[in-house]
């Protein structure tokens, strides 16, 4: 069974710019997670969906950063404009529901310059 | 303010040892709690959950839950190198609002030497 999958790898941006990061969860699973990781901290929730419904996202700084869901199944996140600031690793993971086990995908490490 | 807490380290133990990690969390009605290791530049992976107080074992791994006292940890028996990582205690916490947060401590960062 596939993981989550998370796109791209790395990404260098000039301050300014848009970015878009992709996640496809566990088949199956309907609760989808965004996190922020920054150096030497925790995992920092941005956004949870439970199927194609936003029902946490307290933590998104909604002035630049946005999240969809669409089918309830792949999501993106995306930030306009990017700030230094926002350099981190964005963590995607998928459970198959809320008190369940959640996994994360390989990551994106995002460098804003 | 931080409801997850964790000792951030570094905790070192000698080969074969046990290592232990402590967690403490704020939320008294909390119900579901995990253990993920996070090798450097890696992304975390899960390897323990646990739901009801007491001891979970799973190979070297042990998680134990007291909800009482609002504390898990996890005790690594027989500590190899490849142990060497951080050591992150996530708990699905419960907001007033009723909203189901899955919070992450800081980690611990753990050192095998051998």
């Amino acid at each position: 069974e596939a993981g989550v999958v998370q796109s791209p790898r790395y990404k260098i941006i000039e301050k300014k710019q848009p970015v878009a990061f992709w996640c496809n969860p566990i088949s199956g699973h309907n609760t989808l997670y965004w996190y922020r990781q920054n150096l030497g901290q925790g995992p920092e929730l941005l956004i949870r969906y439970e199927n194609e419904e936003a029902v946490d996202d307290s933590q998104l700084p909604k002035d630049r950063f946005s999240a969809e869901r669409l089918k309830g199944v792949d999501s993106t996140l995306k930030i306009q404009p990017a700030e230094l600031g926002d350099s981190a690793v964005y963590l995607c993971a998928s459970s198959a529901g809320l008190n369940t086990e959640a996994f994360f995908g390989q990551g994106t490490r995002l460098t804003v310059v | 303010q931080k409801e997850v807490e964790q000792n951030s380290g570094p905790l070192s133990v000698p080969e074969g040892a046990i290592a232990s990690l402590n967690c403490t969390y704020s939320d008294r009605v909390s119900q579901s709690f995990f253990w993920y290791r996070q090798y450097s530049g890696k992304s975390p992976e899960l390897i323990m959950s646990i739901y009801s107080n007491g001891d979970k074992e799973d190979g070297r791994f042990t998680a134990q839950l007291n909800k009482a006292s609002q504390y898990v940890s996890l005790l690594i028996r027989d500590s190899q190198p490849s142990d060497s990582a951080t050591y992150l205690c996530a708990v699905i916490l419960v907001s007033g609002a009723g909203s189901y947060q899955l919070t992450f401590g800081k980690g611990t960062k753990l050192s095998v030497i051998p």
